[in-house]
Order: C-alpha cells, then structure tokens, then sequence
C-alpha cells in the first residue's frame, strides 16, 4: 500500500527552527516529485516546495525561499523540510504530498499531516 | 504566479442534488488543471486530474471539464460522504497555485 507519514510537527518561538520528515513507502521513491503542502488553520492550501525524483532541482514558494530547504534520503527514504527562522504565519499543518507522474505534477498521494505552531 | 478563483464560496445544497462547482483562471492554464476533494480532518484526495480525468477509485458520478481559463467540476448526484471542501489546482505554470475553495454543505 503506498503511504506517506509525517512527523517533526510542534510547538516553536518564533525565529526558530523545526525539520520535518515524511517517510514514504509502497512506491519507488526515486521515481517521483515530491512537494510538502501547507494549510494554516481554517485556510486553503499553499504549496510550499518542491523536489525532483533525482534530488536534483528544488523549488520554493516566493514565502519561505531563503528559509526553508528540502532534502530527501533514498536510503531512508524520506522526505524532509529544514524550516529556519520561522514566523508566525508558517503555522500550519504540513502536507508532503507525492507527484501523480514522474514529472511535475498533481499530487495523488499525501500524509496525515503534521502541525507546527509558531507562537511565543 | 496564476491566482485561481472559486466560485461560489459556499454551497448548500441536499443529498441527491446535482452539484457544480467553477474555478476560474487568471491566465490559460490549457488543460493543466486538477480538483481535489477535502473532508473536515482529512488530508486532500485527488478527484480529477488534466480537468477530464477522473483519479484511480473515484466514483464516476464525479467529472470535470473547462479548458484555458474556466474550469468545472460536476458531481451528478450527491452522496452524504461528498459534502465536503473542494479544491482546483494548475500545474501549467510555476508556481503550482490553488484556488480559495468551495464548501459543499448540506441544506
């Protein structure tokens, strides 16, 4: 079964920093785009970044560019999001979410989410 | 970036009730336009994907259709578990936007 579980979410000051993990399973991980999503209490959805099924090429929303970067671990095989000098408005629950095809895509596979807190 | 916009915001609407929900684009997105479905808790699912396609598992009562800048999804007749929040997404320019949403309730 393919599935996607998130961890790493929680309570942090703002100017702080998290790293969240996704670990994904039941498909060949290599082989796609991976993105995390995002969506602040009561709102809509806002993809946040993106990163090639090589690694090679990474993509970030105008909002958390400089801030944050993606990383995934075939080994392992997880998805990750180092999350630096956070504010408030980057609460939210986090989505990683897998591409439907091997390019640039939607997304037909997301986790649960995990939810991170800004606030002092 | 394309801004997408929902239309309506909300909609009521009874069990067995057709349902049409519009996503209009700020620019062509051609084809490249995908409609997900959201229930209170739940991560988003991909209902419809290159704006005709219908994901692996969804029911057929579900379908889209539009192309350029107007978009549509159509559910033909409503089942309790469909009232949810629905929501459009383009693939056809970096970055990847989604609209607003569109809450189906029930009346």
């Amino acid at each position: 079964e393919k599935q996607l579980l998130e961890s790493g979410g929680g309570l942090v000051q703002p100017g702080g920093s998290l790293r969240l993990s996704c670990a994904a399973s039941g498909f060949t991980f290599s082989d796609y785009p991976m993105s995390w999503v995002r969506q602040a209490p009561g709102k809509g959805l806002e993809w946040v970044s993106a990163i090639s099924g090589n690694g090679g090429s990474t993509f970030y929303a105008a909002s958390v560019r400089g801030r944050f970067t993606i990383s995934r671990d075939y080994s392992k095989r997880t998805l990750d999001l180092q999350m630096w000098s956070l504010r408030d408005d980057d609460t939210a629950v986090y989505y990683c979410a897998k591409a439907r095809t091997g390019s640039w895509s939607y997304f037909d596979l997301w986790g649960q989410g995990t939810l991170v807190t800004v606030s002092s | 970036e394309i801004v997408l916009t929902q239309s309506p915001a909300t909609l009521s609407l009874s069990p067995g009730e057709g349902a049409t929900l519009s996503c209009r684009a700020s620019q062509s997105v051609n084809s490249n336009l995908a409609w997900y479905q959201q229930r209170p808790g739940q991560a988003p699912r991909l209902l419809i994907y290159d704006s005709v396609n219908r994901a692996t598992g969804i029911p057929a009562r579900f379908s889209g259709s539009g192309s350029g800048t107007d978009f549509t999804l159509t559910i033909s007749s409503l089942e309790p578990e469909d009232f949810a929040v629905y929501y459009c997404q383009q693939r056809d320019n970096w970055p990847c936007t989604f609209g607003q949403g569109t809450k189906l309730e029930i009346k």
